[in-house]
């Protein structure tokens, strides 16, 4: 019982290619989001979803697409990496706006 | 941007005294959150307090809620070398979540 899992947890890429982030829940928690957390900045979130189907924006989307067809799976996906994209990203999820975050391990990811 | 800010953004102490981090807010919120972060590691959640409420315990833990101010304090009472991490506060607005910087606190032995 991993309660929400990211995979992987190390990622090196090249400039320009694609790659996805993958994040798994096992609560059927409503709620879910992409958060990247880099030195001085702190976490900002890049998106959420409120349930299965629905997806939005948060702070800083750009370069970042989102789906969530089941609502387990929320898989980020970086169209086209850049290097300013290196960081480490956390998964998130919660049953409302009321509740704690529980967070996921986080994807260290490095573009190169 | 950020939602919350911490202050201070380090703090060091010896075991057995009490650390006090403060966040600041800008906007209206549902509930404000604290989180600690081991490194290297996810964020743990700590308490959540309504924006309704002023003051929620936890075990060693203390958070005051100041709606008018926009502020929150997080007490961590008889600290110890195991409470060594990054403390973040988070404010909930209608569907998501916004974090500070973080305060960087060390317990020395």
């Amino acid at each position: 019982d991993a309660g929400i899992t990211q995979s992987p947890r190390y990622k090196i890429t090249e400039t320009g290619r694609q790659v996805t982030l993958m994040c798994h829940q096992t609560w059927s928690h409503s709620y879910m989001f992409w958060y990247r957390q880099d030195l001085g900045h702190g976490l900002r979130l890049i998106y959420y979803s409120a349930a299965a189907d629905i997806t939005d924006k948060g702070e800083v989307p750009d370069g970042y697409v989102v789906s969530r067809s089941k609502t387990e799976n929320f898989p980020l996906t970086l169209e086209s990496a850049t290097r300013s994209q290196t960081s480490v990203y956390f998964c998130a999820s919660n049953p409302g706006i009321n509740y704690g975050y529980t967070f996921g391990s986080g994807t260290r990811l490095t573009v190169v | 941007s950020q939602q919350g800010e911490e202050d201070p953004q380090a703090l060091s102490i010896q075991e057995g005294e009490n650390a006090t981090m403060n966040c600041s807010y800008k906007t209206s919120i549902n509930n404000l959150q604290w989180y600690r972060q081991n490194s290297g590691r996810g964020l743990v959640h700590l308490i959540l307090i309504r924006s309704n409420e002023r003051e929620k315990h936890s075990g060693r833990l203390r958070v005051t809620l100041d709606t008018s101010k926009k502020s929150s304090s997080l007490l961590i009472t008889a600290s110890r070398a195991a409470d060594t991490a990054s403390y973040f506060c988070a404010t909930a607005g209608v569907n998501d979540m916004r974090f500070g910087a973080g305060t960087r606190l060390t317990v020395k032995p």
